[in-house]
């Protein structure tokens, strides 16, 4: 089982819509919780993280966690077509390996003009 | 501000070559230094991570090894290069200790031939 799991996609909204992405992780104890996007041929860039159960706003970005059920998900009001790009989940484990970052496969997300 | 290099940003190399990759960071002190390699349309492998001068952990056994000489340099190597090993490199840097994030360098893609 992988520590943490993403639908591949594509995922394709039209232009104005709001896009939702899920991930979800198998370690109970994860203590933190990262979205970030990458164009093709690019590196990584950070776009929102989050600790705490409930959401979290910065912008058309909304970051939501639940520990419990063990998902977060990025929600993505009025997309636009810059917004097309695959999404990358991260998590950091519990316990002693907290320097260390689980990445997802990624969810290519494909906005309609 | 802080700033993360790589070099170099392409690389062709034939099978049975060695490797070297070097990733600086700048504006920061005692960083966690990670390197990653990304297949294509893959997602992120973890290589290795350092939290400190000449502390390495390897995280998948393979052909190759990374060092970190100095606090904010971190270098990937190979002796030999296989096809396999064709991908795009990621160094990245985070500041230790629970829940910070990670940032991304700019990435060297290297095709073995």
């Amino acid at each position: 089982q992988k520590e943490v799991e993403q639908n591949s996609g594509p995922l394709s909204v039209p232009e104005g819509a709001i896009a939702s992405l899920n991930c979800t992780y198998s370690d109970r104890g994860s203590q933190s919780f990262f979205w970030y996007r990458q164009y093709s041929g690019k590196s990584p860039e950070l776009i929102m993280f989050i600790y705490s159960n409930g959401d979290k706003e910065d912008g058309r970005f909304t970051a939501q966690l639940n520990k419990a059920s063990q998902y977060v998900s990025l929600l993505i009001r009025d997309s636009q077509p810059s917004d097309s790009a695959t999404y990358l989940c991260a998590v950091t484990p519990g316990g002693y390996n907290f320097n260390k970052f689980y990445f997802g496969s990624g969810t290519k997300l494909n906005v309609k003009p | 501000s802080q700033t993360i290099h790589q070099w170099p940003a392409t690389l062709v190399q034939p099978v049975g070559s060695p490797l070297s990759l070097e990733c600086t960071v700048e504006g920061t002190s005692n960083p966690n230094l990670y390197w990653y390699r990304q297949a294509a349309g893959r997602g992120l492998q973890l290589l290795f991570y350092s939290v400190g001068i000449g502390q390495i952990s390897s995280e998948v056994p393979q052909n190759l090894s990374a060092s970190r000489p100095q606090d904010r340099q971190f270098i990937l190597s190979s002796k030999k290069l296989l096809l396999s090993d064709s991908g795009f490199y990621l160094c990245a840097w985070s500041v230790p200790g629970h829940g910070y994030e990670q940032y991304f360098g700019p990435g060297t893609r290297l095709t073995v031939t």
